[in-house]
């Protein structure tokens, strides 16, 4: 089993739907968790960062940190054809002295006019 | 966001031949630096992680060796893939983590060809 899991999809939607993509995890030491952006033949761009459970709001994007479930949601408000790219999670255990981020397998999305 | 940097963004070179690819933490001093190779299509790879003034830690099955890292300074590393051969053509990104946010940024990658 690996230690993140994430659809990879694609998934497909309108342009204006609320997008929800998900990952859920099984080692319960992660503590920081990201949701990365990528566009072809780029590297990645960190949209969200949290450490806490609960809802992290910036802009269009919300962040959802469920611990006791070891499941983390980003959502996209009012979905665009420019937020077509491949999403990825990563989480990374608390203690420093481990600095692996782990990543899920990426989640590609598709946003059609 | 924090900018990291990386140069060349493409490099087409001979089988054979070393090539050297920089990684710069722009407006943050980082303490940690990640090197990663990615597949079409595929998720990212680890190669090695270091942190400033000592050796980088390798993953397992990546050849030291071939694939020489320097963390020179808190906003500089470097990735030298040596004796080129075509199977190391790949996308390789940098990524740097730096105090006191913890989180990590990723460089625009660069994509390497060997012929």
């Amino acid at each position: 089993q690996k230690e993140v899991e994430q659809d990879p999809g694609p998934l497909s939607v309108p342009e204006g739907a609320i997008v929800s993509l998900n990952c859920t995890y099984s080692n319960s030491a992660f503590q920081y968790f990201m949701w990365y952006r990528q566009y072809s033949r780029k590297g990645p761009e960190l949209l969200m960062y949290t450490y806490s459970s609960g809802n992290k709001e910036d802009g269009r994007f919300t962040a959802q940190v469920d611990k006791s479930s070891k499941y983390i949601s980003l959502f996209i408000r009012d979905s665009q054809p420019s937020d077509s790219a491949t999403y990825l999670c990563a989480m990374r255990r608390w203690d420093t002295g481990f600095q692996k981020l782990v990543f899920g397998t990426g989640t590609r999305l598709l946003v059609s006019p | 966001g924090a900018v990291v940097s990386q140069h060349p963004s493409w490099v087409i070179c001979k089988s054979g031949t070393s090539v050297k690819i920089e990684c710069r933490s722009l407006d943050f001093q980082a303490t940690t630096m990640f090197w990663y190779r990615q597949f079409p299509k595929q998720s990212l790879m680890l190669m090695a992680t270091s942190n400033e003034g000592s050796k980088a830690t390798y993953e397992q099955g990546v050849e030291k060796d071939k694939f020489l890292i320097n963390h020179a300074s808190l906003t500089l590393s470097t990735l030298t893939v040596t004796s080129a051969h075509p199977e190391d053509s790949s996308f390789y990104i940098c990524s740097a983590r730096g105090r006191p946010q913890e989180t990590q940024y990723f460089g625009p990658g660069t994509r390497l060809l060997v012929l």
